[in-house]
């Protein structure tokens, strides 16, 4: 079945700074999300994302379907958007979600 | 957006007794429903699929007399862990979406501790 990868898997920026999260999946998708699963456990859709580039507020995403991957940007980190990261695409089952990144921003 | 309520968000029982989790698509009928398992620090695995009307198809390992699905509604969908034991202690997660290939949209999920 289809391998999801994340990088990195934890994360520690100061407030303010700008990141990078990466997925990479072994197969060529038409489905792509990213979740951000907060402390409490909800999991809350990002984007829906199979192609292309989207922003929404300080998050965009871009994913490069030919290539194989899909990047998350944040920028100016606040404490809040500590948490898991997850991205995630059908493979045999629903969704195959990789291990996330694990980020926490610190004041 | 859709929204999916899952209940109850946290339930704490003694080894043995069976607890049972709702998941409800408030806003959309959902024909199928998703129940994902996750342990501590590590990512969502898919344990069944709920088809509204007939019988849930299980992923492999996971034992479908431990773990009841019920799907008697295009809006409900109930997981019932039996006899449990520790080792079930996790978090339990449902999903639904409209149709196939449409976002997936979860509840906020069960954190399940087994005494």
């Amino acid at each position: 079945g289809i391998q999801v990868e994340q990088s990195p898997p934890d994360l520690i920026l100061q407030e303010g700074a700008n990141s990078t999260l990466r997925c990479n999946f072994s197969d060529s998708v038409n489905n792509l999300q990213w979740f951000h699963q907060n402390p409490w456990g909800q999991l809350i859709n990002l984007f829906y994302i199979p192609s292309g580039t989207k922003q929404n507020g300080r998050l965009s995403a871009t994913t490069v379907a030919t290539e194989r991957y899909s990047l998350l940007y944040i920028s100016s980190s606040q404490t809040t958007d500590s948490g898991v990261y997850f991205c995630a695409t059908p493979g045999n089952t629903p969704l195959v979600f990789g291990k996330g990144t694990r980020l926490s921003v610190i004041a | 957006g859709a929204v999916v309520s899952q209940h109850p968000s946290r339930v704490i029982c003694k080894s043995g007794t069976s607890v049972k989790i709702e998941c409800r698509s408030l806003d959309f009928q959902a024909t199928t429903m998703f129940w994902y398992r996750q342990f501590p620090k590590q990512s969502l695995m898919l344990m069944a699929t709920s088809n509204e009307g007939s019988k849930a198809t299980y992923e492999q390992g996971v034992e479908k007399d431990k773990f009841l699905i019920n799907h008697a509604s295009l809006t409900l969908s109930t997981l019932t862990v039996t006899s449990a034991h520790p080792e079930d202690s996790s978090f339990y997660i449902c999903s639904a979406n409209r149709g196939f290939l449409e976002k997936l949209f979860f509840g906020s999920g069960t954190q399940l501790s087994v005494l």
